[in-house]
């Protein structure tokens, strides 16, 4: 059954570093998210991306945030100049629009994370 | 999008029905029920989705009331690796998905 991968699984960085995360979405998916989890609360979303644009970013993704799709698999998370807040799990999730016989929706499918530690 | 209310918490024996229920008194019509659950820390995953019709797969259960105000999540034979916790999230999709608290289902042995 395809997945969502993500990598790396554990990104360590000191405060200021830029960092990268990786996601191979869902091979015939056409919208792609990043969401967050910080430890002990809520899974909140970050931004969606389709058709190469951003189509919303919560107030979370600030300038410091960036994404990417740089080819036809991957798509990329930035963050510019790390803070120890940012320390979070990161997860990719990608979903596909489809009909049903009740109108459309959308599963979005979650990859397994980057746990991202800022010092 | 609509919100949802879930219990904080629930147990359930190994091998018996988990039931889980949601509240969404203010769902519109071209709102999808959704269900998802985290094992840990793990990435959320997808367990089933309806609109008004009752729906099955091989993961769970999904009964909606006619007025469609509330759902139950039905496990029909819950194991050890299902405690989780599992999220009622109701959108219209394409959009950003929002996480409650869900409720944190205990299966006991």
């Amino acid at each position: 059954e395809p997945e969502v991968t993500q990598t790396p699984s554990h990104q360590v960085t000191q405060m200021g570093q830029e960092v990268i995360l990786r996601c191979v979405p869902i091979s015939n998916h056409l919208y792609f998210y990043w969401y967050r989890q910080i430890l002990g609360q809520k899974v909140e979303f970050l931004v969606s991306f389709y058709n190469n644009e951003i189509s919303e970013k919560s107030e979370i993704f600030d300038d410091q945030f960036s994404v990417e799709r740089p080819d036809g698999s991957n798509f990329t998370l930035k963050i510019r100049s790390t803070k120890l807040e940012d320390s979070a799990m990161y997860f990719c999730a990608s979903s596909a629009f489809t009909l049903d016989g009740g109108g459309a929706y959308h599963a979005q499918y979650f990859g397994p994370g980057t746990r991202l530690t800022v010092l | 999008d609509a919100k949802t209310t879930q219990p904080p918490s629930m147990d359930c024996a190994e091998g018996r029905a988990a039931n889980l229920p949601c509240n969404h008194s203010t769902i519109s019509g071209n709102e999808y029920v959704y269900w998802y659950r985290q094992i840990h820390s793990q990435g959320p995953q997808y367990i089933i989705h309806g609109l008004k019709n009752n729906e099955t797969n091989e993961m769970a259960s999904l009964i909606i009331t006619e007025d469609r105000k509330s759902s139950t999540l039905i496990l029909p034979h819950a194991t050890l690796r299902d405690t989780a916790v599992y999220y009622c999230i109701v959108y219209t999709g394409r959009r950003a998905l929002t996480f409650g608290s869900g409720t944190r289902l205990q299966v006991q042995p």
